[in-house]
């Protein structure tokens, strides 16, 4: 089974633009959650995604937002990007029913962005 | 909210010997899941091991090791006959799910160094 992707693996952008980041979670799972890392703040939890709806958030500007597509794909999209953007953007999968909570998100290898 | 704390932001150990994490949370809940969590230089995120909190029995996987103690919220990682491929950070988290969405909490994580 093929594990979670994230597509760029790299980016580099300048403040003001926006950017759009995806990921492609694991076959199957229907909960994807997004992380920033950063070497300050560790790991902060964005959002979570489940059968196209979110269904938690975190403690992030509007700037961030993202979506999910009905074969469960996601992307992250960031507006008007600021130097603080720039970190390890994760994305993990799982399976996300009441039932299956046991079972661990899988992570992917993350994007890094960089805004000059 | 819950919160996670590692405080020991860097460990060494001598390759073959014994290592232990430490780890303590804080909540209000009844029912949750605790993970270790490995972070190679790579940066592929992989599970150490899982802990349900309903169950007594401390979760055990290989040379890895917990001790959990759920009054003291406390969630230690033992690393037994440690070896150079376990270099990495490591990331305790704790794992909610509220109200039918779920979220990790991460703590800010200990860098482990395995020396020859």
């Amino acid at each position: 089974k093929a594990g979670v992707t994230q597509t760029p693996r790299y980016l580099i952008k300048t403040r003001g633009q926006q950017v759009t980041l995806s990921c492609s979670p694991i076959s199957g799972h229907r909960s994807v959650s997004w992380y920033q890392q950063t070497p300050g703040q560790g790991l902060q939890f964005l959002f979570e995604y489940f059968s196209e709806t979110q269904r938690n958030k975190g403690n992030f500007p509007g700037r961030f937002s993202g979506r999910q597509f009905s074969n469960s794909r996601s992307e992250m999209n960031v507006s008007t990007l600021e130097l603080g953007d720039s970190a390890l953007y994760l994305c993990a999968s799982s399976p996300g029913l009441a039932g299956s909570f046991r079972y661990e998100q899988y992570f992917g290898p993350g994007t890094r962005l960089t805004v000059t | 909210a819950q919160t996670v704390t590692q405080s020991q932001p860097e460990m060494s150990v001598q390759e073959a010997e014994t290592v232990t994490l430490s780890c303590t949370y804080d909540t209000s809940e009844s029912d949750y899941y605790l993970f270790w969590y490995k972070q190679p230089p790579s940066r592929q995120m992989i599970l150490v091991i899982r802990q349900e909190a309903y169950k007594q029995q401390n979760a055990t996987e290989n040379r890895f090791s917990v001790n959990f103690q759920k009054a003291a919220k406390s969630f230690s990682l033992k690393i037994s006959d440690s070896q150079l491929g376990d270099a990495a950070m490591y990331f305790c988290a704790y794992r909610s799910f509220q109200g039918g969405s779920e979220k990790l909490v991460f703590g800010k994580g200990t860098k482990l160094t395995v020396n020859p």
